[in-house]
């Protein structure tokens, strides 16, 4: 089971460069999000999308973006890197349920910006 | 906006000590509950949930916690903590919806052999 898929592993970008980390997922989930994790707070939503063609922004959304074309797919976008997107960024997928469901994450991509 | 809360950054056990860790959150509809955890390197993996039901959850390793409305939390214990239980821990809320979650700032747990 490939689960949530997240490309690449690693990454250092100079300032002002511009990528994009990939995520994928194969369980057919509507919601998908990016977090970012940092010391000492946590993980911080930046955007997420409740289905194909839906995003919306999150706590700390400045410099990224994202669009949502597949339910598979989630990419994330950095326009012009900064040294304080240095980070690890987690992508998750969960399904939309009244119940309530859990969210399955990545394995994460940690970026340096020099 | 919902919050979470987690009051210990850091905690250091010998093996075979009993875990309790905090969790509050600020939410005042219904809420799901879930408890995440972090090995070193590694992404997040669900320890257990709470979504209704039974407040008191079990869940893998060993790992409960309790869900107490009144109080607003949702605290994670273990009897008898191992060395391999050594890594990060996140308490993270979401509202009935599903979906969005927020987390908590995290707490360390190291345990000594």
């Amino acid at each position: 089971n490939a689960g949530v898929t997240q490309t690449p592993k690693f990454q250092v970008l100079k300032t002002g460069q511009s990528m994009t980390l990939q995520c994928a997922q194969d369980m057919n989930h509507e919601y998908m999000s990016w977090y970012r994790q940092d010391p000492g707070m946590g993980l911080r939503l930046i955007h997420y999308s409740v289905g194909a063609g839906i995003t919306d922004q999150g706590e700390v959304p400045n410099g990224y973006n994202v669009s949502r074309s597949t339910t598979e797919d989630f990419p994330l976008r950095l326009l012009s890197a900064a040294p304080s997107q240095t980070s690890v960024y987690f992508c998750a997928s969960s399904q939309m349920d009244r119940g309530g469901t859990e969210a399955f994450f990545g394995q994460g991509t940690r970026l340096t910006v020099v | 906006a919902q919050s979470v809360s987690q009051h210990n950054h850091h905690v250091i056990l010998s093996e075979a000590a009993s875990l309790e860790l905090g969790c509050n959150y600020s939410y005042g509809g219904t809420v799901n509950l879930f408890w995440y955890v972090q090995y070193p390197g590694q992404h997040l993996q669900l320890l257990l949930k709470y979504f209704s039901g039974d407040p008191l959850v079990k869940g893998i390793k060993g790992f409960e916690a309790e869900f107490i409305k009144s109080k607003f939390s949702f605290n994670l214990r273990k009897p008898s903590v191992q060395w391999s239980d050594t890594a990060e821990y996140f308490c993270a809320v979401n509202d009935n919806q599903g979906g969005k979650l927020i987390f908590g700032q995290g707490t360390e747990l190291s345990v000594k052999p």
